[in-house]
């Protein structure tokens, strides 16, 4: 089945330890891109790869770290969370072809007290 | 930067009313998605529009493209229960930006039998 893993679904952690929240997919696609949604802010984009070790910051970069070593994985890593940063985190990717038909993971519930 | 702002924040229709999103850009737009949000879960892609003054029909849904490719709407023709959620648009620069994705704020429909 074709799609999109996060994992893990849900995290609560404290202030200052690093985490890594895992993004898989296996349809092939070249582009995969982070986002967090919070309430009335809507998705904002953090970093988006075009392609293997070809990463962009979004709008919200600051204080997330990615990379991009394989087509299929696109790991994001918060190297010292604070609580700003409890969110819902979405990861996507899209197909070459026509790389903007984004599918969604199905979201990480991070909490960070 | 890019800002993309979509209104209205909600709406709350009754089944059979009909329902229009929309979005405006503070600069041009390469493209415009349109993705849908049910209520715990993560965007499904509805479409992508392209060119100036596109307009695509699915079943129910017409969406528009501005000729400027800086504003964006989604109407809802006779709406039925099945279509509450939230609509994100979505706008993808263009130049050294390509790839960057921004979305609007969300319309959170409500639909009452």
């Amino acid at each position: 089945e074709a799609q999109v893993t996060q994992n893990p679904r849900y995290l609560i952690t404290v202030t200052g330890k690093k985490l890594t929240v895992t993004c898989s997919q296996n349809m092939n696609h070249e582009y995969m891109s982070w986002y967090r949604q919070d309430p009335g802010l809507g998705l904002r984009q953090i970093y988006y790869s075009m392609n293997v070790e070809v990463t962009d910051k979004g709008d919200v970069p600051e204080g997330y770290k990615v990379s991009r070593k394989e087509k299929r994985n696109f790991p994001l890593i918060l190297e010292s969370p604070s609580p700003n940063q409890t969110s819902l985190y979405f990861c996507a990717s899209s197909p070459s072809g026509n790389p903007w038909t984004q599918y969604f993971g199905p979201g990480t519930r991070l909490t960070v007290l | 930067g890019q800002q993309v702002m979509q209104i209205p924040q909600y709406q709350h229709v009754q089944e059979g009313e009909d329902f229009t999103t929309y979005c405006n850009s503070s600069t041009t737009l390469s493209n415009i998605q349109w993705y849908k949000q049910r209520p715990g879960g993560h965007p499904v892609f509805l479409i992508q529009l392209v060119k100036s003054g596109e307009v695509k029909k699915q079943k129910r849904l017409t969406f528009q493209f501005g000729e400027a490719k800086k504003n964006s709407s989604l109407h809802i023709t006779a709406t039925q229960t099945t279509d509450v959620g939230t609509y994100f648009c979505a706008g993808l620069a263009g130049g050294t930006s390509y790839g960057k994705l921004t979305f609007g704020q969300g319309t959170i429909l409500t639909v009452h039998p």
